[in-house]
Parts: C-alpha cells; structure tokens; sequence
C-alpha cells in the first residue's frame, strides 16, 4: 500500500490560496490519490481524486507531479469554514474501498 | 435524502455492557463501512460490507461483531465493552465501482464512552 506523508500543521489567511502537499514516493501506476478533510466533530467528506492528469472540482484542484510522486491540493480562496484536518489518501485498488487515514494535515484559516 | 444517519449520537457505557450502533443509508450504496477514531488520530477501519448478508474484517476488528441484513443498514455490536474501545464511532458508504468505492460518504458519528 502507497504511505502518504503529509505536514501535520497549516495556517492560511482568509481569501488566499491554501495548499496542500503530499508524497506518496511508493506509488504505483495503477493507484489513485483521494483527498478528504474533516471539519472538527464531524465526518470525513470526500473532496477530490485523480490519477495523473490535474482535476479540478467545485471545492478545489488536484495537481500531481509528472512522476506521480506527490500531489498538491489547491483551495484557491479559503475560508474560515474551510479549517479542517484534510487527508491524503492512496487506497490499493480492487480491496474493497478500504480507505487508511494517516495524521493529515490541519489547516488553520485565520482573519 | 438524509444520506448516512447514525444511533445514537452519543452513548455511555459500564465495562462488560453490551449495545449496538445502527448505521442507515438511503443512496442505494452497496458497500458500508464502520470506522472508530481515538482522540488525535486518524480513522480506522473496524469491519466493512460489500453487500446485503456479507461482512469482512478491517484493520482493527476485535471486540466488534456486525451484521447486514438489510442492504440499507450496517450494525455495529460491541458484546462487552471496554474502556480502550472508547471512541467516535464513523459509518460510511459507497457504491461497488472501482473509484466510486473510495468516494465514501460518512455518516456524523457515534460518542461512545466506556467507563
């Protein structure tokens, strides 16, 4: 299974770009990159995922590096109700939807 | 469509009690999940289902039994609790495909204190 390494802390001024970077070195070609965040006391909420190619969705951008090495996700103007602990994912395929959450990375979004 | 729904929404137990967690879904999902989360940490899988009458193991499935009779409900069982399962409580589900299994939707969890 591709591990995922992620910076524990963010902070990000409201109305700027906030993004978050993950290395999965140990990808392989077949396996895609999830991202999920969870807003404090709730459940985690899907928010992109892609394989090679950069995508974009109405709640951010995906953008992974050529060698599919690390992957960076883009909230391109964050708010307040963005802060949330967001998480890098690599699910091995064909296992059944198995998702393994790491520490993710808490992203502050300060006035 | 009230989308994954979870009872109770928080819960207090004795050690050695027993209860079970009810996980609903009205989106026609084939696969169901129970994950826990311990303070400061991120979720773990407890056991999952791939459909109606079939369960499989997780990454951390002791102490939990669960059953699917019903494509529309996953239940959690805990015979006889234990403070170190002490724990928020997350359901989630998803359809069969490739892709579409990872894109879980999470219901908003269950408090449960064991003391």
């Amino acid at each position: 299974d591709a591990k995922t390494t992620q910076p524990p802390s963010m902070d990000c001024a409201e109305g700027r770009a906030a993004n978050l970077p993950c290395n999965h070195s140990t990808i392989s070609g077949n396996e895609y990159v999830y991202w999920y965040r969870q807003i404090h006391s709730q459940g985690p909420q899907y928010i992109i995922h892609g394989l090679k190619n950069n995508e974009t969705n109405e709640m951010a951008s995906l953008i992974i590096t050529e060698d599919r090495k690390s992957s960076t996700l883009i909230l391109p103007h964050a708010t307040l109700r963005d802060t949330a602990v967001y998480y890098c994912i690599v699910p091995p395929p064909n296992q059944g939807g198995k998702l393994i959450f790491g520490q993710g990375t808490e992203l502050s979004v300060k006035p | 469509n009230a989308g994954v729904t979870q009872t109770p929404k928080f819960r207090v137990l004795k050690t050695g009690q027993s209860m079970t967690l009810l996980c609903a879904q009205d989106m026609n999902h084939e696969y169901m999940y129970w994950y826990r989360q311990d303070p400061g940490m991120g979720l773990r899988l407890i056991h999952y289902s791939v459909g109606e009458g079939t369960t499989a193991k997780g990454e951390v499935p002791d102490g939990y039994n669960v059953s699917r009779l019903k494509k529309q409900n996953f239940l959690l069982g805990l015979e006889s609790a234990a403070p170190s399962q002490t724990s928020v409580y997350f359901c989630a589900s998803s359809y069969w495909q490739p892709r579409k299994q990872e894109t879980q939707y999470f219901g908003p969890g269950t408090r449960l204190l064991v003391l």
